[in-house]
């Protein structure tokens, strides 16, 4: 069964450092997107990609995130310069164009230090 | 953003019947019933979605009240694996994005 996966499966950084985490979405989905969970609380939306640009984005997603698909299969999320409060495992998810099922990643656990 | 109401926690014992509620009180007619679960440790999963009839997959069924004002998961026989934590959800508008709430935690006894 194809599936969302993603890396690193956890990254430690220290806080003002740029960090890049990765997904690979499932081959024939066209919608991409991120959440993400700190350590326990709601899971939250940050954006969703379609057709090469953002079409949704949450007040989370400031100007320090950016997202890219910078080839065919994977899918990027970049924090500019972290910052302690950005700690939290990101999950990638994809969906098809109906996008009623999104398949999520194992996610990558982000700790700034 | 939608808002659900889910009980904070249910139990059930190992292979007997689950059914987990959800308030949804403000739906409109276009927007999806989505049921989400996360186990320990890892991302969520989908697991059924519907707009008005009840729906059957290989995980579990829905029910949606005819008013659509409320919906009930059914997993029909609980396994230990089914531990996990339920989120209902539904999107406003044609949004894409998925507003998860705290769910409900369901425990399943052996």
């Amino acid at each position: 069964e194809p599936e969302v996966t993603q890396t690193p499966s956890h990254q430690v950084t220290q806080m003002g450092q740029e960090v890049i985490l990765r997904c690979v979405p499932i081959s024939n989905h066209l919608y991409f997107y991120w959440y993400r969970q700190i350590l326990g609380q709601k899971v939250e939306f940050l954006v969703s990609f379609y057709n090469n640009e953002i079409s949704e984005k949450s007040e989370i997603f400031d100007d320090q995130f950016s997202v890219e698909r910078p080839d065919g299969s994977n899918f990027t999320l970049k924090i500019r310069s972290t910052k302690l409060e950005d700690s939290a495992m990101y999950f990638c998810a994809s969906s098809d164009p109906g996008f009623n099922e999104q398949y999520f990643g194992p996610g990558t656990r982000l700790t700034v230090t | 953003d939608a808002k659900t109401t889910q009980p904070n926690s249910m139990e059930s014992n190992e292979e007997e019947p689950v059914h987990l509620p959800c308030n949804h009180s403000t739906i409109s007619g276009t927007d999806y019933i989505h049921w989400y679960r996360q186990l320990p440790s890892q991302g969520p999963e989908y697991v059924i979605h519907g707009l008005t009839s009840n729906v059957n997959n290989r995980m579990a069924s829905l029910a949606i009240a005819e008013d659509r004002k409320s919906s009930t998961l059914i997993l029909h026989r609980a396994t230990l694996r089914d531990a996990a934590v339920y989120y209902c959800i539904f999107s406003q508008g044609g949004s894409e994005k998925l507003v998860f709430g705290k769910g409900t935690k369901l425990t399943v006894n052996p």
